[in-house]
């Protein structure tokens, strides 16, 4: 079965330093996986997919998330973080019926 | 602007009062979706829709009704509610295809609380 795990509940970064959330997947067959983020009192937003190609994927807001199948990772990455990143990241797997499996999210604080 | 409405945004009701969740999207999207999102638990899927007149169960679909009688609205209803279904419910929609590509848009939640 598929499954998503963001093994860390909450992440603390000061702003200008590096960030990286986390997310594992086991899936069979080639993955498609996600990034969303969730702001206070909003729905998710896309942030990012990798589905064939290039490793490391681009995505909004300055993100990228590298992907490592050998790790069987999806870690999302950001070079310098900022306090407006702070939010609810959730990354996701979809399944071959187009469903979304979710991770548990990781809640991003960034420190002025 | 492309959007996934979802109304109401809040409601606080009792056990056993039917109520709705209304769901429309403006993007002519054919797969459609509602998730609840719990603490710890992330987002659970609880029925989706991969066009007009067809939805399946997702992965908690007990006490929740689905209908796709057009393309834009995925109504959730909630027959007989019970305090365990007090939740924050998510609507989502997509561009349809078996093993699609396509990022789900969702719409900002609605937080129901059921007394």
């Amino acid at each position: 079965a598929q499954s998503v795990a963001q093994p860390e509940d909450q992440v603390n970064v000061a702003e200008g330093n590096p960030l990286t959330v986390k997310c594992t997947y086991s899936v069979s067959g080639n993955p498609y996986l996600f990034w969303y983020v969730q702001y206070p009192n909003r729905g998710l937003q896309f942030l990012l997919k990798y589905i064939t190609g290039d490793n490391l994927v681009k995505g909004s807001y300055g993100f990228e998330a590298e992907f490592n199948k050998s790790q069987t990772s999806f870690h999302l990455k950001k070079p310098s973080a900022l306090v407006s990143d702070s939010a609810l990241y959730f990354c996701a797997v979809r399944d071959y019926v187009d469903k979304l499996i979710f991770g548990t999210g990781t809640r991003l604080q960034v420190f002025p | 602007e492309a959007q996934v409405t979802q109304n109401p945004r809040y409601l606080i009701t009792v056990t056993g009062k039917k109520l709705t969740v209304t769901c429309s999207q403006n993007m002519n999207h054919e797969y459609m979706s509602w998730y609840r999102q719990d603490p710890g638990l992330g987002l659970r899927q609880i029925y989706y829709s991969m066009n007009v007149e067809v939805t399946d169960k997702g992965d908690v679909p007990e006490g929740y009704k689905v209908s796709r009688k057009e393309k834009r609205n995925f109504p959730l209803i909630l027959e007989s509610p019970s305090p365990n279904q007090t939740s924050l419910y998510f609507c989502a929609s997509s561009r349809q295809g078996l093993n699609s590509n396509q990022p789900q848009h969702f719409g900002d939640g609605t937080r129901l609380s059921i007394l």
